[in-house]
């Protein structure tokens, strides 16, 4: 079946201005992430979606962060205001049901460039 | 504060050498530890993980050591070849923790022909 697929593949904004990236998680996963790299970094992790838990919101770096999910399946991470050091991959995954060490799969990643 | 540390940017091996990346990690609630493969342009891609409770896991040619006193675990890969050439990331996880991971910074591994 399909993977884990985000769009758009690039993103280039201007800083002040919001972004939305999409991310479409492998049918059936009920848990869903979302991680970001910085240039030289490793993956950091933003915020995490299981079932109709409320989500775990606690990597996002700021208020002008936040993601939705609908359901069990599509998933958005808006950026408001957006400022040059938001420029990074960020990434999707998902897992089957969320339990611990369970594999995650990740999507290609969305490549930010805020000017 | 970096949780999980990768201290070594690159390797290079030869092919059908073994390949060893390490990797430290300073949470001693850590309980499991996974190792995923990037290419370039592509997301990570899960290869092997061990549970704390154990000090070695092997798949193929892949094996995994953990070394819990000293918050040290490696992946070895033996025999190295090309298609292995990539970014390794060492992650970590807690049980209860929603399956999060906290990653390293990566390992760039080349292997030449």
């Amino acid at each position: 079946g399909a993977g884990v697929s985000q769009s758009p593949s690039n993103k280039v904004t201007e800083k002040g201005k919001d972004v939305e990236l999409r991310c479409d998680p492998i049918s059936g996963h009920t848990a869903l992430y979302w991680y970001r790299q910085r240039l030289g970094q490793g993956l950091e992790f933003l915020i995490y979606f299981q079932g109709n838990s409320a989500p775990d919101k606690s990597g996002l770096p700021s208020d002008r962060f936040s993601a939705e999910r609908t359901g069990e399946s599509v998933s958005t991470l808006t950026i408001q205001r957006t400022q040059q050091e938001d420029s990074a991959v960020y990434l999707c995954a998902s897992s089957f049901s969320g339990a611990a060490s369970e594999t995650q799969y990740f999507g290609p990643g969305t490549r930010l460039l805020v000017l | 504060d970096q949780q999980v540390k990768q201290n070594s940017p690159s390797l290079s091996v030869q092919e059908g050498r073994i390949s060893i990346l390490n990797c430290d990690y300073t949470n001693s609630m850590f309980d499991y530890f996974l190792w995923y493969k990037k290419y370039p342009a592509e997301g990570p891609t899960f290869l092997i993980s061990i549970s704390s409770i154990k000090d070695k896991n092997e798949d193929g040619r892949f094996t995994v050591f953990l070394n819990k006193s000293a918050k040290h675990l490696s992946l070895h890969i033996v025999p190295s070849q090309p298609g292995d050439s990539a970014v390794y990331f060492c992650a970590a996880g807690l049980t209860g923790g929603g399956n999060k991971l906290t990653f390293g910074t990566g390992t760039q591994l080349k292997v030449e022909l």
